[in-house]
């Protein structure tokens, strides 16, 4: 199984900070990756796709980059909506893994 | 507007059966892949099972196989998760969702396993 890890798994961030996420995944994936925002008590919603493209209706704040194992997902200027759980997923090979998740809070 | 909703989640001893539903509208249902993904309380994400748009093929997270079963309708737009032979450790909210890249999701029903 393609193991995901996500670094840090929390970190602590004020309104307006520009934070960058990793993921790091135990074997290349190519562009298979996707990113998620979760909120407590929500279903997850879908940021990225394919490594860097944004999903339909997500904000230009969000972006990603990366391929092979090394992945990162920057969001700009943050923004009181912001603060939840980001996770990383790959699509390359079954079985298909999350990553344990990185808590942005305030 | 695109949605999937779950429904069929509940309390079930183990050992037992539960079915759960997902209906989908707003989009093309037989067009795309459909996954089952489950999240245990206060913990990470984990997909279960994912189904090819024509039925045709099938795939599973180990910890499930044989004992759960995913299908769907395409005539009534709906995906199905047959889970049999229930454990503890089956505890969680699950999800349905569109696509390999997990597009859309629905807002999840909790199956609980407890005696």
């Amino acid at each position: 199984d393609i193991q995901m890890t996500q670094s840090p798994s929390s970190l602590s961030a004020s309104v307006g900070d520009r934070v960058t996420l990793t993921c790091r995944a135990s074997q290349g994936i190519s562009n298979y990756l996707a990113w998620f925002q979760q909120k407590p008590g929500k279903a997850p919603k879908a940021l990225i796709y394919a490594a860097s493209s944004l999903q339909s209706g997500v904000p230009s704040k969000f972006s990603g980059s990366g391929s092979g194992t090394d992945f990162t997902l920057t969001i700009s200027c943050l923004q009181p909506e912001d603060f939840a759980t980001y996770y990383c997923q790959q699509y390359n090979a079954y079985p298909l893994t999350f990553g344990q998740g990185t808590k942005v809070e305030i | 507007e695109v949605q999937l909703v779950e429904s069929g989640g509940g309390l079930v001893q183990p050992g037992g059966s539960l079915r759960l539903s997902c209906a989908a509208s707003g989009f093309t249902f037989s067009n795309y892949w459909l996954s089952w993904v489950r999240q245990t309380p206060g913990k990470g994400l984990e997909w279960v099972a994912n189904i090819k748009q024509d039925g045709s093929a099938k795939y599973y997270v180990d910890s499930v196989k044989g004992r759960f079963t995913i299908s769907r309708d395409n005539a009534k737009n709906s995906l199905y998760l047959q889970m049999n032979s229930l454990r503890v450790e089956d505890t969680a909210v699950y999800y349905c969702a569109r696509g390999n890249a997990f597009e859309i999701w629905g807002q999840g029903t909790m199956a609980t396993v407890s005696s």
